[in-house]
């Protein structure tokens, strides 16, 4: 079955660093979406995108920007990484031709900023 | 606006036993619902959703839930747990379009003991 990629699974950076978090799925999906999660909390959308040079941000503030040239790929860069920045991103994408749509969740990066 | 809520935040079953896992929303429409698990250091996977039609829906791996309208419930349940099924559970509602609109609940851990 396809599946949906994220690298790198673990990560731990200093202070000031601009990293980029990548996410790509085989399946086409036209929609694809970045998540922030934090141990005993819910999932927080960050980002998302409809297609191609869409974007859009999520109901959560985050100082991370993404990006969406290919269809199969949306990484999230981190300008100037801090501590309150630690935490487990989880990307995600669905294919809105289905009537009903569900979610493939990536591994996950679990970043953590000194 | 809407929310999801999971009052328990740890469980812990004997292999063989029944397993229920509360989940209560609220949504200004018509909801859509959906129960997601995750396994330790992997992404979310879709376990069984609703959007209309007959209440009980069936899911992977055994578990079903209920659609309850008066109680504004959606409870996830199993007959009899397997060791494999320790993993941490979702529940989300939102519009079967667009999943920028989904929320989560902060989830419930499921621990399995022998």
């Amino acid at each position: 079955e396809a599946d949906i990629y994220q690298t790198p699974r673990y990560l731990v950076i200093g202070t000031g660093k601009k990293i980029t978090l990548e996410c790509s799925q085989t399946m086409g999906h036209d929609k694809m979406y970045w998540y922030q999660q934090d141990p005993g909390m819910e999932l927080h959308l960050i980002h998302y995108s409809y297609g191609v040079n869409s974007t859009e941000k999520g109901d959560l503030s985050s100082e991370s920007t993404v990006s969406r040239i290919r269809t199969e790929h949306f990484p999230l860069t981190l300008e100037s990484a801090r501590p309150s920045h630690t935490s487990q991103y989880l990307c995600a994408s669905s294919d809105s031709t289905e009537n009903n749509e569900k979610l493939f969740f990536g591994s996950g990066t679990q970043l953590s900023v000194l | 606006a809407q929310s999801v809520t999971q009052p328990d935040i740890h469980i812990t079953v004997s292999e063989g036993a029944s397993l229920e896992l509360r989940c209560n929303y609220s949504y200004g429409a018509t909801p859509y619902l959906f129960w997601y698990v995750q396994s330790p250091g992997q992404g979310l996977q879709l376990l069984l959703k609703y959007f209309s039609g007959d209440t009980l829906v069936q899911g992977i791996k055994g578990f079903e839930a209920e659609f309850k309208r008066s109680q504004s419930s959606f409870n996830l349940r199993k007959p009899s747990v397997h060791w494999s099924d320790a993993a941490e559970y979702f529940c989300a509602v939102g519009a079967v379009f667009g999943n920028e609109k989904l929320t989560f609940g902060t989830g419930t851990r499921l621990t399995i003991i022998p």
